[in-house]
């Protein structure tokens, strides 16, 4: 048990439509950092969070975009899906982030997205 | 970011020790290296990080070489339990820029 909870757990949508993920990180947890992970492969990075404030991004478009509230909880949407969306998609917080990240990230369970 | 390169996969018998490396050639001065372990369907678990020599926790046991280009994960008496994707990982720690970047991992088999 890390304390990150996503939701939902798993969904599916169609080719076009937009959905919404959900992450809820350890009480204290000021950083969020969100990846995609498709079968048999490592996640990879889809960008970060410190503050509310978008602190790197990977090499996603522009259609993936994020938010993280006051309460460090944070929202992955992905806009006009595509088959290729299909995938795990793994949240992470940490206690310390920016200057003092120390590596060390716990993740959720994930939200699975089948695009059909 | 230095990359990674890990065996693809290992196979293992219940309480044998096993071995997995990691070269990470172009290492930099101020990378640490991290190896996390994964379930199927589960979230990526921290499992250890060192910086050089090695080091030892309740769970496994992490050598560096003196050169750092390289770096070997060691689980003591692996159960059926133990079977699972492993990652190592390399970067700045403490570096604003760390982003903790994912290689394919190696899948580790245990047998009984």
């Amino acid at each position: 048990e890390t304390g990150v909870t996503q939701s939902p757990t798993h969904l599916i949508k169609t080719r076009g439509q937009q959905v919404t993920l959900r992450c809820s990180s350890q009480s204290g947890h000021n950083t969020v950092s969100w990846y995609q992970q498709a079968l048999g492969q490592g996640p990879q990075f889809i960008f970060q969070y410190y503050r509310e404030e978008e602190n790197g991004r990977g090499n996603f478009p522009p259609r993936f975009s994020g938010l993280q509230f006051p309460n460090y909880s944070s929202e992955l949407n992905v806009n006009a899906l595509e088959l290729d969306d299909s995938a795990l998609y793994l949240c992470a917080s940490s206690p310390r982030g920016g200057g003092e990240n120390t590596g060390e990230l716990f993740f959720g369970e994930g939200s699975r997205l089948t695009v059909l | 970011l230095a990359k990674t390169t890990q065996p693809i996969s290992m196979d293992s018998y219940e309480g044998q020790e096993v071995n997995i490396t990691c070269s990470h050639n172009n290492i930099a001065t101020n990378d640490y290296i991290t190896w996390y372990q994964q379930f199927p369907s589960q979230g990526p678990r921290f499992i250890i990080q060192g910086y050089k020599t090695k080091v030892t926790n309740e769970v496994a046991s992490l050598f560096i070489p003196a050169d750092r280009k390289s770096s070997t994960l060691s689980l003591p008496r692996v159960s059926l339990s133990d079977t699972a994707v492993y990652y190592c990982l390399v970067g700045r720690v403490g570096d604003s820029s760390y982003k903790l970047i994912f290689g394919s991992g190696t899948r580790l088999l245990v047998r009984p």
